[in-house]
């Protein structure tokens, strides 16, 4: 079946650095979507991505669709302890099949050190 | 404020006892789903519904059940046929087509 893989699967990192992480599918994707998820708690919508090429910014995080339509990137930009979480990336694999079957990655674990 | 509201935080339950996970949004969303995540991993998809009165089956169906009378709720029976129930369950609810998922805070679910 379809999958997505995240890429790095965890990472440590000094506080002010800036974070990259990246997803990548067997198949295109019509839509990216970006998820940061706090422990215990559900997952929140950071960015939408909805077309090719697309470069969209919420605050310090700037995430991209790949050109390719197989892939996507997050980036965060000084990082503070509040950054903290799971990422995820997930998408509905599809030319417009109509299907809601959102496929998420494993997720990219962030710790940032004060 | 709108969202999506799952009950109870944490449910305890011995093996062999069916339970109902809560799930209502006022978000006005027609589609609705149910995932399940174990430690470490993603998200799985249990069951899903685009419109009242249907709903079709995830990747990790069996041993599960729902319903949706109401637009607003979406409630998961965990049966006593689920073989590992023990995990972080999540709802979620989208319009229609791509649209992203909004969750709700979910559902701690111990089985022993």
């Amino acid at each position: 079946g379809q999958q997505l893989n995240q890429s790095p699967q965890s990472m440590f990192i000094q506080e002010g650095e800036d974070v990259s992480m990246n997803c990548t599918s067997s198949s295109i994707f019509n839509t990216w979507l970006w998820y940061k998820q706090d422990p215990g708690e559900g997952p929140v919508l950071l960015i939408a991505l909805y077309k090719a090429g697309e470069l969209t910014s919420n605050g310090r995080l700037t995430a991209q669709f790949g050109i390719t339509r197989k892939d996507s990137f997050l980036n965060i930009s000084a990082s503070i302890p509040s950054d903290v979480g799971i990422y995820f990336c997930a998408g509905p694999p599809g030319r417009g099949s109509g299907t809601y079957k959102y496929i998420f990655g494993t997720g990219t674990r962030l710790k940032v050190l004060a | 404020d709108g969202g999506i509201t799952q009950s109870p935080k944490y449910l305890f339950r011995k093996e062999g006892q069916n339970v109902t996970l809560s799930c209502e949004q006022n978000l006005n969303h027609d589609a609705m789903y149910w995932y399940r995540q174990d430690p470490g991993q993603g998200l799985r998809l249990i069951y899903y519904s685009q419109i009242v009165n249907d709903f079709q089956k995830g990747d990790i169906a069996e041993g599960y059940s729902v319903s949706r009378e109401k637009k607003e709720s979406f409630p998961l029976t965990v049966t006593s046929a689920q073989k590992n129930p023990t995990a972080f369950y999540l709802c979620a609810s989208s319009h229609v087509g791509n649209s992203p998922l909004h969750f709700g805070n979910g559902t701690r679910l111990t089985v022993t």
